[in-house]
């Protein structure tokens, strides 16, 4: 099946520092990238929808300066957590949709997420 | 609103057991229904989906779900239960614009 590969797997930061995570899609190209956020033994929250080559979709309650999102390239969403805090620490995991799939039938590849520990 | 749930938090089941994790639905329109696993420190597994035809979808690892629209559940089945199987399972619709909406998840524990 399709991969898509999130990098890096775990990083810990000092508060205050800014972290990038980078969400490539492997073998396919992805014009829509999903970026979720789960805390330990709950569900995944969607944080923002990245389209390639415009402005991500954050949803409600999510801060878009907080959490930058780039979608350069077909293959490649990267989230950036600008000026991060210890209230930031969670499961960060990204999911991408083949651009020949259907929008609502196509099926979603994640990738295998990124911990971030914020000291 | 799409919306799913999963009415309960943990699931046990003895191995060899035949094992059923629930879920529901609340969509306008016709649903499209996912089935996710999730084991400690991963990312989330396609299991299987409902799009359209028949009820009961078959799909990875022995699962099977059955799509019941009266009863609007899509509850995930395995006749047979593995240690193995031991792990978190999300329940997702898909809305209209292509998010998938998630369930909160039932943790499965399977003993030998």
């Amino acid at each position: 099946g399709a991969v898509v590969s999130q990098h890096p797997s775990w990083v810990i930061c000092k508060s205050g520092t800014s972290v990038k995570i980078e969400c490539r899609s492997l073998d396919f190209q992805a014009t829509t990238m999903f970026w979720y956020r789960q805390f330990p033994k709950q569900s995944l929250m969607l944080m923002a929808t990245s389209n390639e080559g415009s402005k991500a979709t954050y949803e409600q309650g999510v801060e878009k300066d907080k959490f930058l999102i780039n979608h350069a390239s077909l293959t490649l969403s990267t989230l950036t957590v600008t000026s991060a805090h210890p209230e930031d620490s969670s499961f960060y995991i990204c999911s991408a949709r083949d651009s020949q799939g259907s929008p609502n039938t196509g099926e979603l590849f994640f990738g295998e997420g990124s911990r971030l520990t914020v000291l | 609103a799409q919306s799913v749930a999963q009415p309960e938090d943990q699931v046990n089941v003895a191995e060899g057991n035949p094992l059923t994790v629930k879920c529901t639905y609340s969509v306008s329109g016709n649903p499209y229904l996912f089935w996710y696993v999730q084991y400690p420190n991963r990312g989330l597994q396609f299991l299987l989906k409902y799009i359209t035809g028949d009820n009961l979808v078959k799909g990875s690892y022995g699962f099977e779900a059955e799509f019941n629209k009266s009863q609007t559940s899509f509850h995930l089945k395995k006749p047979s239960a593995l240690v193995s199987d031991s792990a978190l399972y999300f329940c997702a619709v898909r809305d209209v614009r292509g998010k998938l909406i998630f369930g909160q998840g039932t943790e499965l524990s399977v003993k030998p």
